[in-house]
């Protein structure tokens, strides 16, 4: 099935360190989601965002509705060793069809 | 607890027998979403219901799978014949009907079929 481009693929950084990861499409979306995983549990939602250039936070995260509404990016400030997991995108095009497309996700590994 | 329950969390099953996973989703939503996860990839999209109608299906979702929601609440999700490569995390996930919404996912069945 379709899915998103995420990138990086996956990422080591220290405690205390800013993260940055960004999401692709070819098509448009009207929402842009945001989720973190850990092993073997559902995804969680984080973020949600509606509307081209809109920017949300929501505690240490920081997510960004791209304009060209192809893209979102996600900004975590001040890691710790809690923010361990797989983040995910997820886009919904709205307008008739109501499927999320996922990404194909970030890794990402604190060293504390 | 309001959030969306699947059951069972884990399942094994042999090669070739059914099995049914159950998703309740969140009392006021009417979406409900079946999604499926290998490791290393992200959710792929089976299919959904608005209410008890099934709207959409993807091409992921061959004639051995098929999914209910009777009445609209909760919804099952049946695999027949099961092989090898239906091994996977099976995800249920429910949102509201509005048009730009998000949606919140249970804690998964991961199926093993041996």
């Amino acid at each position: 099935g379709q899915q998103l481009n995420q990138s990086p693929q996956s990422m080591f950084i220290q405690e205390g360190e800013d993260v940055s990861m960004n999401c692709t499409s070819s098509s448009i979306f009207n929402t842009w989601l945001w989720y973190k995983q850990d092993p073997g549990e559902g995804p969680v939602l984080l973020i949600a965002l509606y509307k081209a250039g809109e920017l949300t936070s929501n505690g240490r995260l920081t997510a960004q509705f791209g304009i060209t509404r192809k893209d979102s990016f996600l900004n975590i400030s001040a890691s710790i060793p809690s923010d361990v997991g797989i983040y995910f995108c997820a886009g919904l095009h709205g307008s008739g069809t109501y499927k999320y497309i996922f990404g194909t996700g970030t890794r990402l590994k604190v060293l504390a | 607890d309001t959030g969306v329950s699947q059951n069972p969390r884990h399942k094994i099953t042999k090669r070739g027998q059914n099995v049914t996973f159950r998703c309740d989703p969140i009392s006021e939503h009417n979406r409900l979403y079946w999604y499926r996860q290998t490791l290393g990839q992200g959710p792929e999209f089976l299919t959904y219901f608005q209410n008890e109608a099934q709207l959409e299906k993807s091409r992921l979702l061959s004639d051995r799978f098929s999914a209910e929601r009777p009445k609209g609440s909760f919804s099952t999700l049946e695999i027949q014949r099961t092989e090898q490569g239906d091994s996977a995390m099976y995800l249920c996930a429910s949102s509201l009907v509005f048009e730009n919404t998000e949606a919140f996912f249970g804690q998964g069945t991961r199926l093993t079929v041996v």
